[in-house]
């Protein structure tokens, strides 16, 4: 079973300050999500990366999958309170797995 | 709404008691999921259904876990004998792709917590 660690487990910020938040294996994958989970809501897909060296944009956000796909990167620009909540990577190849998430909390 | 909806939101159960959480998912959807979630750990698969059919169980903790999708719509997972280790959210996914894996995209619902005294 391929194993994703998420860095940092936990993150709080000012609103405004940029911030970056990692996803890392030690095996290739075949694709990637990132997810953010709301208290008492269930994951919602921000995006998925599937090239080597792939960077997609959305908004505030910026993905980037690893050259050799085997880690990721979310970078958040002029964080927002808007933005708090557990960030999730999923990756894998035959079977998909989560990571266990960095909890951000993005302070007024 | 069109999304996937669950039922009960919140569940608890005294210890040995049986449960079964429903998920209604997202209409034409020809793939469901069933995730475990405890607190502060990112979901872990439980099931997938294509259809009615129980493609893979591999993920289900016990032979206490029971799931199924009769019509190939709506699902239930069924718990025997809960025990304190089974508190958890219990979130459930549907998506229109035939595939287990790969790049698709699942669309989850809020969950049914869980808590076992």
């Amino acid at each position: 079973t391929q194993l994703l660690e998420q860095s940092p487990q936990f993150l709080s910020i000012q609103e405004g300050e940029n911030l970056t938040v990692y996803c890392n294996s030690s095996s290739v994958f075949s694709s990637l999500q990132w997810y953010r989970q709301e208290p008492g809501e269930g994951p919602v897909l921000l995006v998925t990366v599937v090239t080597g060296g792939e960077v997609k944009k959305l908004k505030r956000l910026t993905f980037q999958f690893g050259d050799a796909r085997k880690d990721s990167s979310l970078h958040i620009t002029a964080a927002q309170p808007g933005d708090t909540g557990l960030y999730l990577c999923r990756g894998g190849s035959e079977k998909l797995v989560f990571g266990k998430g960095t909890k951000l909390t993005v302070n007024p | 709404g069109a999304g996937v909806s669950q039922s009960p939101r919140y569940k608890v159960a005294k210890r040995g008691q049986d449960v079964a959480l429903r998920c209604d998912p997202i209409s034409g959807h020809v793939s469901l999921f069933w995730y475990q979630q405890a607190l502060g750990q990112g979901p872990e698969f439980l099931t997938y259904f294509q259809n009615e059919a129980q493609l893979d169980k591999s993920g289900l903790p016990s032979d206490r876990f029971f799931a199924e999708r009769p019509e190939g719509s709506v699902s239930t997972l069924k718990i025997q004998r809960t025990q304190q280790e089974d508190s958890a959210v219990y979130l459930c996914a549907s998506s229109p792709s035939r595939t287990s894996g790969r790049v698709y995209t699942q669309y989850f619902g809020p969950g049914t917590r869980l808590t076992v005294l």
